[in-house]
């Protein structure tokens, strides 16, 4: 399998235009994640999927973002409009809940992709 | 909620064991912990995971004590590419009163 697979890598944009990433999960996960790590705030999470469905979206800092799953094999976040505070690293990341020893939580190893670096100016 | 403690930053000799500590003293009998890396500009990496039983895999081995509130990943011959952020986790989803899953981390230095 190539992994989770993120595009763009890189993206330079200009403030108040729309920036749309994209994420294709190792085939077969059923969880998928978006993170955003910056200096400042580290590695936090977004949004995440379960099944195509959204579960907690409460990291999403505002409106501005949104995230879809359309299908099992493809994921995207939007900004609309961007700002230049929204430049950072963006990151997603697919999981397959698999069932731990027997009365134990499951696993759920989260694999990443490489990752959008964003330039917002 | 289970929370995890590591030191900021180690520097460890090349060719020798790093030892990466991490405590975890509230987790919960059904939580594993997972280390996890980030070498710059890379996504993190997941390295290896366990529940009560030491484990080893071609990266890496994890030493749980027996009360399970503190772990070691022990790197056993360090090289320069083993430079990175190293994360200990002990919840890779998030609940309604803790939505960090990756904290600082320890940023391990290997000196040449």
């Amino acid at each position: 399998d190539a992994g989770v697979i993120q595009s763009p890598r890189h993206e330079v944009t200009e403030m108040g235009q729309e920036v749309t990433l994209r994420c294709k999960p190792i085939s077969g996960h059923d969880y998928l994640f978006w993170y955003r790590q910056t200096m400042m705030r580290g590695l936090e999470l977004l949004i995440y999927f379960n099944n195509n469905v959204p579960i907690d979206d409460s990291g999403m800092p505002e409106d501005r973002f949104s995230a879809k799953m359309p299908n099992a094999s493809f994921s995207t976040l939007k900004i609309q409009p961007s700002e230049p505070r929204d430049s950072a690293v963006y990151f997603c990341a697919s999981s397959f809940s698999a069932p731990g020893l027997a009365g134990v939580a499951t696993k759920n190893i989260q694999y990443f992709g490489a990752g959008t670096r964003l330039s917002v100016l | 909620d289970a929370k995890t403690t590591q030191p900021t930053s180690m520097d460890c000799a090349e060719g020798r064991a790093a030892n990466l500590p991490c405590n975890h003293s509230t987790i919960s009998g059904n939580e594993y912990v997972y280390w996890y890396r980030q070498i710059h500009s890379q996504g993190p990496q997941y390295i290896i995971h366990g529940l009560k039983n030491n484990e080893t895999n071609e990266m890496a081995s994890l030493i749980i004590t027996e009360d399970r509130k503190s772990s070691t990943l022990i790197l056993p011959h360090a090289t320069l590419r083993d430079t990175a952020v190293y994360y200990c986790i002990v919840r890779l989803l998030p609940n309604r009163d803790d939505k960090i899953i990756f904290g600082k981390g320890t940023r391990l230095h290997i000196l040449p």
